[in-house]
């Protein structure tokens, strides 16, 4: 069965750097939800899309940008990066009440 | 304010026991939806289990069992006969309606042991 597919698996950025997270949903699925996990911390949401319309907001920082395409992936701009900025960061789609998650990405910002 | 607590940090079990892990929420929502999610050390998150409110009868997956307690709003976990492959992070989590986002708590590490 098809999965979330995030890309790339694993990022480096310098400070001050752009970093762009790409996301995959399952086919079908309308819904796609952004997540940031700190080291030892539970996921945050980020940003969700339903429809390709921004359908909630989460604690995102306005550094951070986010869009859904008209094929349904989804892309996470980041700007500016920042060392606390290092996290793992989960895509995860729905149809309905269940979310499946990506493997996420994890970034490392030096 | 954290809507979903997870009071145990930590748990540990033997293999073939049985482990319960706690999770209370804070809602003024009817109908919602529970979930438990599981990180082993991939950092994979797994849905373990679901609970609409709106059903009485418990959730039950294989060795994973849940106890609901809407009017406590309480949603524990138990995982029976315990295998190594257990071990993980895992995360109770609160969703407001079908399309909403999900809230979780803290997390409790499950350590499984020989």
């Amino acid at each position: 069965a098809a999965g979330v597919i995030q890309s790339p698996r694993h990022l480096i950025k310098e400070k001050r750097e752009t970093a762009t997270l790409k996301c995959y949903p399952i086919p079908r699925h309308d819904t796609v939800y952004w997540y940031q996990q700190g080291p030892g911390q539970d996921p945050q949401f980020l940003i969700s899309f339903y429809e390709k319309m921004q359908s909630d907001k989460g604690s995102i920082p306005d550094r951070f940008s986010a869009q859904q395409f008209s094929d349904y992936h989804s892309e996470l701009n980041m700007s500016s990066l920042e060392l606390g900025d290092s996290a793992l960061y989960f895509c995860a789609s729905s149809l309905d009440t269940e979310a499946f998650f990506g493997q996420g990405t994890r970034l490392t910002v030096v | 304010a954290q809507t979903v607590t997870q009071s145990q940090p930590e748990m540990s079990v033997q293999e073939a026991e049985t482990v319960t892990l706690s999770c209370t929420y804070d809602t003024s929502e009817s109908d919602y939806y529970l979930f438990w999610y599981k990180q082993p050390p991939s950092r994979q998150m797994i849905l373990v289990i679901r609970q609409e409110a709106y059903k009485q009868q418990n959730a039950t997956e294989n060795r994973f069992s849940v106890n609901f307690q809407k009017a406590a709003k309480s949603f524990s976990l138990k995982i029976s006969d315990s295998q190594l492959g257990d071990a993980a992070m895992y995360f109770c989590a609160y969703k407001a309606d079908s399309w909403g986002k999900l809230q979780f708590g803290a997390g409790t590490q499950v350590v499984v042991t020989p």
